[in-house]
């Protein structure tokens, strides 16, 4: 069946360093890629989306990278601020109609 | 203001009292989708449509119904609800499919 692995442990990073999450996946073949911000009892905000044939997508201070061949994203946050804390969601996207979220990294920036 | 709505925010209810909570987008979206959301597991999709009089069931459909008889709304009915129906849910709607979601502020259900 279709797995998603985040980190499932939260993620402590200094202020102004790079904080680095991983989504791996199985069982898919995603044409797209998303992610997500969320913090507690709200809403996912969209963040950034993917597509297969591109290897890296950036957005201001954030930048994804997209390996269908190690079926992995990474997703990257640069120069790190304490606002940056939340919780980040993957979600890899086949061509049929569901959708499945990663369980998503809590990640903690330290001032 | 470009956003999706849902109602109630919170709710108490009972074991067996049939509910419905209501979800509105002003987008024009073609998809929209409820999703529940519980410690441990995740977001989890409950159902989906892809455009008005189509719907579809995703991951964990068992214990709720759907419909969409305008392009804007999306209500989740819970026709007999219960405890493990406690939960945060969730509507989000997008252009289509693969297009960014957005998300409601969420409904907090507690059935007792």
């Amino acid at each position: 069946s279709q797995k998603i692995e985040q980190n499932s442990e939260a993620l402590n990073i200094q202020e102004g360093k790079t904080a680095t999450l991983t989504c791996n996946y199985t069982n898919y073949s995603p044409a797209y890629l998303q992610w997500y911000r969320q913090d507690p009892g709200r809403g996912p905000v969209f963040l950034l989306l993917i597509r297969e044939n591109e290897k890296e997508k950036r957005k201001e201070r954030l930048k994804v990278t997209f390996d269908t061949t190690l079926k992995q994203s990474l997703f990257h946050i640069t120069a790190s601020q304490p606002a940056d804390s939340a919780t980040y969601l993957c979600v890899p996207m086949n061509r049929d109609d569901k959708i499945i979220f990663g369980k998503g990294t809590r990640l903690h920036i330290l001032p | 203001e470009a956003q999706v709505t849902q109602n109630p925010r919170y709710l108490i209810t009972v074991t067996g009292k049939k509910l419905t909570v209501t979800c509105s987008q002003n987008m024009n979206h073609e998809y929209m989708s409820w999703y529940r959301q519980d410690p441990g597991l995740g977001l989890r999709q409950i159902y989906y449509s892809m455009n008005v009089e189509v719907t579809d069931k995703g991951d964990v459909p068992e214990g709720y119904k759907v419909s969409r008889k305008e392009k804007r709304n999306f209500p989740l009915i819970l026709e007999s609800p219960s405890p493990n129906q406690t939960s945060l849910y969730f509507c989000a709607s997008s252009l289509g499919r693969h297009n960014e979601q957005f998300f409601g502020p969420g409904t907090r259900l507690t059935v007792l």
